[in-house]
């Protein structure tokens, strides 16, 4: 069976510091890659995808990059956080298009970002 | 463009009552729609989905949803709440207007389930 795995659970970081989260997928091979943050009361937006290795699309202009170094792993990173970066963030993998589109997201358990 | 819209950000009902969370939707193309529960702190597991075929689609935990295309809605129900029922609930639509195709989904603002004894 396929799991997500995602890390640290919660962070604490100053304004001005930077900022790596890891997402892994087991048990699956070229999987559609999620980053979504979900801020409070508004919502889940998506921030970023990926459909290969080395392939991000980014869905809003923010302080904040992606990467996928390798098939299943998936890394949301910035070099000075703001404040508004404060959030609870999501990563989610599906089937990617090849195998329909109406595969379900799967995701984390999520990290809680908090900026001070 | 394709949009959830979920009606009422907050619904209470009492424990053994029906619940009724409302999710309208709107798409040029036939949907995929999802719904999905959130418990604090965690990540959002999937209650359902309707892709074709039967438009009354049941899922876990006893909570089922039904297509109405002529509504635009897909509400979710379950007969009778129970305490572990109080989550936070998401209706979604897979974005399949985006020319990569990437099964992006669409999510609500969300619906916070309260449970009272």
């Amino acid at each position: 069976s396929q799991t997500i795995h995602q890390w640290p659970a919660t962070l604490v970081q100053p304004v001005g510091s930077p900022l790596s989260l890891e997402c892994t997928v087991e048990g699956t091979s070229n999987p559609n890659l999620y980053w979504y943050r979900q801020a409070a009361g508004r919502g889940l937006q998506l921030l970023f995808y990926s459909v290969g290795i080395g392939q991000i699309s980014s869905e809003v202009p923010q302080n904040l990059s992606a990467s996928r170094p390798q098939d299943r792993q998936f890394i949301l990173s910035s070099k000075k956080l703001l404040l508004s970066d404060s959030g609870f963030y999501l990563c989610a993998w599906s089937k990617n298009r090849d195998r329909g589109l109406n595969s379900p997201l799967h995701f984390g358990n999520g990290t809680r970002l908090t900026v001070t | 463009a394709q949009s959830v819209t979920q009606l009422g950000s907050h619904v209470s009902v009492s424990e053994g009552a029906l619940v009724l969370l409302r999710c309208n939707y709107s798409s040029s193309v036939p949907p995929y729609l999802f719904w999905y529960v959130q418990y604090p702190n965690q990540g959002l597991q999937l209650l359902l989905k309707y892709t074709t075929g039967a438009t009354l689609v049941k899922g876990i935990n006893g909570f089922e949803a039904e297509f109405k295309k002529s509504e635009t809605s897909f509400h979710l129900t379950k007969p009778s709440a129970h305490m572990s029922d109080a989550a936070e609930y998401f209706c979604a639509v897979s974005d399949r207007l985006g020319s990569s195709n990437t099964g992006k989904l669409i999510f609500g603002q969300g619906t916070t389930l309260q449970v009272k004894p």
